[in-house]
């Protein structure tokens, strides 16, 4: 159980174009999701935290409108990057939460994208 | 400013022996740990997790240490196998919500 689908697995694009990412929650309901981004041999760093029906939540230092989220049903959230250039060429990954399982559930991961940008 | 560390950034290891991998942190306030582990083009999968409020949490061959007063964590795999071989992410949790994770040790166990 408890599995995290997230597609494309990866994006070769040109500078410019705007790619959008998927994250859905394939056996469970999650009101929350998170959006993570790695570079290379650098830690998981979470970019911003999505919520069911509402608006995302940044964490300093991401521009929120270079970083589109929706999060528009208890299973799915996207993340558009809008406009990409090379240095947005990174492993972005996705984590959600069980939401009927409170407490100290972990968060289940998707298997990342990677994102190229020419 | 770092505040989930893992300091070495690659352990090997024989095959049956134990390994020890370490995750130190600066923030007080977090209230759970949390060890992944991570196979090339895979997102991580979780491994084994312990409370603030423990010091000890045991799963099969993965045992967590907790040492609060030193701020440091080490996740013990007994006997070791080859297949254990990933990168492990140590993370850390605060405020109940999104968690903060260190750079990985990668593990290679040798048969």
């Amino acid at each position: 159980g408890a599995v995290v689908s997230q597609h494309p697995s990866r994006v070769i694009c040109k500078s410019g174009t705007s790619v959008k990412i998927e994250c859905r929650s394939l056996d469970f309901q999650a009101t929350t999701m998170f959006w993570y981004r790695q570079f290379p041999k650098q830690s998981l760093m979470l970019m911003a935290t999505s919520n069911e029906g509402s608006k995302a939540t940044y964490e300093q230092g991401v521009e929120k409108d270079k970083f589109l989220i929706n999060h528009a049903s208890l299973t799915l959230s996207t993340l558009t990057v809008t406009s990409a250039h090379p240095e947005d060429s990174s492993f972005y990954i996705c984590s959600a939460r069980d939401r009927e399982k409170g407490g100290n559930q972990p968060q289940h991961f998707g298997d990342g994208t990677r994102l190229s940008i020419l | 400013d770092q505040q989930v560390k893992q300091n070495s950034p690659s352990l090997s290891v024989q095959e049956g022996r134990i390994s020890i991998l370490n995750c130190d942190y600066t923030n007080s306030m977090f209230d759970y740990f949390l060890w992944y582990k991570k196979y090339p083009a895979e997102g991580p999968t979780f491994l084994i997790s312990i409370s603030s409020i423990k010091d000890k949490n045991e799963d099969g061959r993965f045992t967590v240490f907790l040492n609060k007063s030193a701020k440091h964590l080490s996740l013990h795999i007994v006997p070791s196998q080859p297949g254990d071989s990933a990168v492990y992410f140590c993370a850390a949790r605060l405020g109940g919500t999104a968690l903060i994770f260190g750079k990985g040790t990668t593990l290679s166990v040798s048969s």
